[in-house]
């Protein structure tokens, strides 16, 4: 079965810090990996999304993530957070001919001023 | 990006009574729709998975005679939680896959339901 882990569950930042939240993922065969956020009082956003081709993939508000197979891994980075980045971040993964997503339990960053 | 509403966006009911809520697919057409639960500071658990047309397919440890899915439209899928109890209340999310756009799926705001 399918399942996703996020090691950080609760992340605290200064404005400006670099930021790299961890997601590792178990499936033996090919995967979709996806990185959602969802800020406070709002529905979940795409973040970004790895399909196939280069595994440093880039998404908005200058978010990216690296799928690195042998790791099983799809960490997010970001440079340098804002204040307005603080919110909940999940990754997730579809594989095989499902189109079902496993979340991870998510991570809550609060980045502060 | 393709919009997904949900109603509504919170429903207090009574222990016994029985909640709808709907999902709604506003600029695409949607053949499935997901439900997911949400439970506090805890992941998305999905519940089941909702084709058009056809009978939902539910996940591990879901009662599907409490919880009715029925996809009647491309762009419209509801949820019926049937005879609520305190431990249904939950934050219900549903999503919708946009055939345009391979495996991406886009998540509704979501129902907070609180049964007392």
């Amino acid at each position: 079965a399918q399942s996703v882990s996020q090691h950080n569950h609760h992340v605290i930042l200064s404005e400006a810090a670099s930021l790299e939240l961890g997601c590792n993922y178990s499936y033996g065969g090919t995967v979709n990996l996806f990185w959602y956020v969802q800020y406070p009082g709002q529905h979940l956003q795409l973040l970004l999304k790895y399909f196939s081709g280069d595994p440093l993939v880039k998404g908005i508000k200058g978010f990216e993530a690296e799928f690195i197979k042998s790791k099983f891994s799809f960490n997010l980075r970001k440079p340098s957070v804002q204040w307005s980045d603080t919110a909940e971040y999940f990754c997730a993964v579809n594989g095989g001919a499902t189109n079902k997503l496993i979340f991870g339990t998510g991570t809550l960053l609060a980045v502060q001023p | 990006g393709a919009v997904v509403s949900q109603h509504p966006s919170w429903v207090i009911c009574k222990s016994g009574t029985s909640v709808k809520i709907e999902c709604r697919s506003l600029d695409f057409q949607a053949t499935t729709m997901f439900w997911y639960r949400q439970f506090p500071k805890q992941s998305l658990m999905l519940m089941a998975t909702s084709n058009e047309g056809s009978k939902a397919t539910y996940e591990q440890g879901v009662e599907k005679d409490k919880f009715l899915i029925n996809h009647a439209s491309l762009t419209l899928s509801t949820l019926t939680v049937t005879s609520a109890h305190p431990e249904d209340s939950s934050f219900y999310i549903c999503s919708a896959r946009d055939p345009a756009s391979f495996s991406e799926q886009f998540f509704g705001p979501g129902t907070r339901l609180t049964v007392l």
